[in-house]
């Protein structure tokens, strides 16, 4: 069955860096499209980021354009999201999600992991 | 960028019929998906493409998309229903997924 496992989350002071990961199976990672989602602490699910099958395409949402870099590698089953410049807005749970055959929808979830912005 | 906006909440009686709508300009040229996100879960849909189902979703659970709104109907609301809902779409013009701003089902 399909899973996804994301890990790197914890405490990080505004400004500082991060990488999370998300480690899939259960299915050939390599031929669809992942994406990062994220829902601070009481609020709603913001989209993240979006990463093409291949690797060559990706979208940011505008929150985090310029600061957050999605990444994935085949040969490892991994999804990564490379955090940088972080503020106290980006305090959320970050989970990953793989899309559905390019359909627009999102149809495996991960648990999350927490990242909190304080000093 | 596109917005998408839900009632806060929604409370429905058991045996009853919640409606949740899903406002955005131009919504019926896009594709709306359907999530439920109970407490501490991660979301799962609910309906894909405006109206379909996933394998596993009762029937109760339906959706149309029309004009500046799309709509997620429960019928026959049970207590396990109870759970925050949202719409989603993707945006081709940004190339950007957008999640609606949420609606808490409470089941009275």
């Amino acid at each position: 069955q399909v899973q996804l496992v994301e890990s790197g989350g914890g405490v990080v002071q505004p400004g500082g860096s991060l990488r999370l990961s998300c480690a899939a199976s259960g299915f050939t990672f390599s031929t669809y499209a992942m994406h990062w989602v994220r829902q601070a602490p009481g609020k709603g699910l913001e989209w993240v980021a979006f990463i093409g099958d291949d690797g060559s395409e990706k979208y940011y949402a505008d929150s985090v354009k310029g600061r957050f870099i999605i990444s994935r590698d085949s040969s490892k089953n991994t999804l990564f999201l490379q955090m940088n410049n972080l503020g106290a807005e980006d305090t959320a749970v970050y989970t990953c999600a793989k899309e559905r055959d390019r359909s627009g929808y999102f149809d495996h979830w991960g648990q999350g992991t927490l990242v909190t912005v304080s000093s | 960028s596109y917005v998408l906006t839900q009632p806060p909440s929604v409370s429905v009686a058991p045996g009853q019929t919640a409606r949740i709508s899903c406002g955005g300009n131009n919504i019926g040229s896009k594709s709306v998906h359907w999530y439920q996100q109970r407490p501490g879960q991660a979301p799962v849909v609910v309906v894909y493409d405006d109206s379909d189902r996933p394998s596993g979703i009762p029937e109760r659970f339906s959706g149309s998309n029309s004009g500046n709104t799309a709509t997620l109907n429960i019928s026959r609301v049970e207590a396990g229903d109870e759970a925050d809902y949202y719409c989603q779409v993707w945006d081709s013009s940004s190339g950007h997924h957008v999640f609606g701003t949420g609606t808490k089902v409470t089941v009275l």
